[in-house]
C-alpha cells in the first residue's frame, strides 16, 4: 500500500523568506515522489519528482525538495518566496513495486504575504 | 500542444440523470486515471487505466464507470448520480518510466 500526508493544510510565509512545504510518505518498496501545484481555477502542474539518484531535486519557478529516506519525507523548498507562488501544494508517491499511478495528498494551500 | 481535454467543464444535473464527461489526450500515453477534489480531502482516485481495454478501481469507485476503448479517449460515467457526487474532476495521463502525469482543467459537477 502506498500513502502521502500532509500535515498541515495552510503555510503563510512573507515574501522574500524561505518557505517549506510538508510531506511524508509510506510504500512497501521504493518510491517515486512527486509535487504539483494548483492555482485558482486550474488544473495541477508538475513542478519536480524523485525517481532515483540525488536527493536534491530541483524544479520549476524555483522551487527544490529533498528525499529523505530515513524520515520519509519529501518536503517542498523554496529560498525566496513570491506573491505568485500562493497556490495549492500537492505532494504525491508511487511505490514502485505497486500500484502503477500515484496517490496525492490532501493539499497543503500556500499563501505569500507581500 | 501536448494536452488532456475535458468536457464539459462546468455541469448541473439532477439526481439519476445519466452523464458522461468526456476526457482525451493527445500524447499517446497508455496510462489514464480520474481523481475527484473535495476541500479537505485532496485528491482520490476513482478509477485509472493501463491500456485500453484495461481498468481498475480506484480508492473511490462507487457510483462510476468508465471504459477504455481508444488509447487517447477515457470517458467518466455517472449512471444514476447523486449529490454526493458533486465534485471538482480531473482527467490525468502519463507513461510509463515518464512518470509525470498530465491533467486536464478540470470538469465542475453540481448534482442537485
Amino acid at each position: 500500500a502506498q500513502s502521502v500526508a500532509q500535515p498541515e493544510d495552510q503555510v503563510n510565509v512573507a515574501e522574500g523568506n524561505p518557505l517549506t512545504v510538508k510531506c511524508t510518505y509510506s510504500v512497501s518498496g521504493n518510491p517515486y515522489l512527486f509535487w504539483y501545484v494548483q492555482y485558482p481555477n486550474r488544473g495541477l502542474q508538475f513542478l519536480l519528482k524523485y525517481i532515483t539518484g540525488d536527493n536534491l531535486v530541483k524544479g520549476s519557478y524555483g522551487f527544490e525538495a529533498e528525499f529523505n529516506k530515513s524520515q520519509t519525507s519529501f518536503h517542498l523548498k523554496k529560498p525566496s518566496a513570491l506573491v505568485s507562488d500562493s497556490a495549492l501544494y500537492f505532494c504525491a508517491v508511487r511505490d514502485r513495486g505497486g500500484s502503477y499511478i500515484p496517490t496525492f495528498g490532501r493539499g497543503t494551500s500556500l499563501i505569500v504575504h507581500p | 500542444e501536448a494536452q488532456v481535454t475535458q468536457n464539459p467543464r462546468y455541469l448541473i444535473t439532477v439526481t439519476g440523470k445519466k452523464l458522461t464527461v468526456t476526457c482525451s489526450q493527445n500524447m499517446n500515453h497508455e496510462y489514464m486515471s480520474w481523481y475527484r477534489q473535495d476541500p479537505g480531502l485532496g485528491l482520490r482516485q476513482i478509477y485509472y487505466s493501463m491500456n485500453v481495454e484495461v481498468t481498475d478501481k480506484g480508492d473511490v469507485p462507487e457510483g462510476y464507470k468508465v471504459s477504455r476503448k481508444e488509447k487517447r479517449n477515457f470517458p467518466l460515467i455517472l449512471e444514476s448520480p447523486s449529490p454526493n457526487q458533486t465534485s471538482l474532476y480531473f482527467c490525468a495521463s502519463s507513461s510509463p518510466g515518464q512518470e509525470t502525469q498530465y491533467f486536464g482543467p478540470g470538469t465542475r459537477l453540481l448534482v442537485l
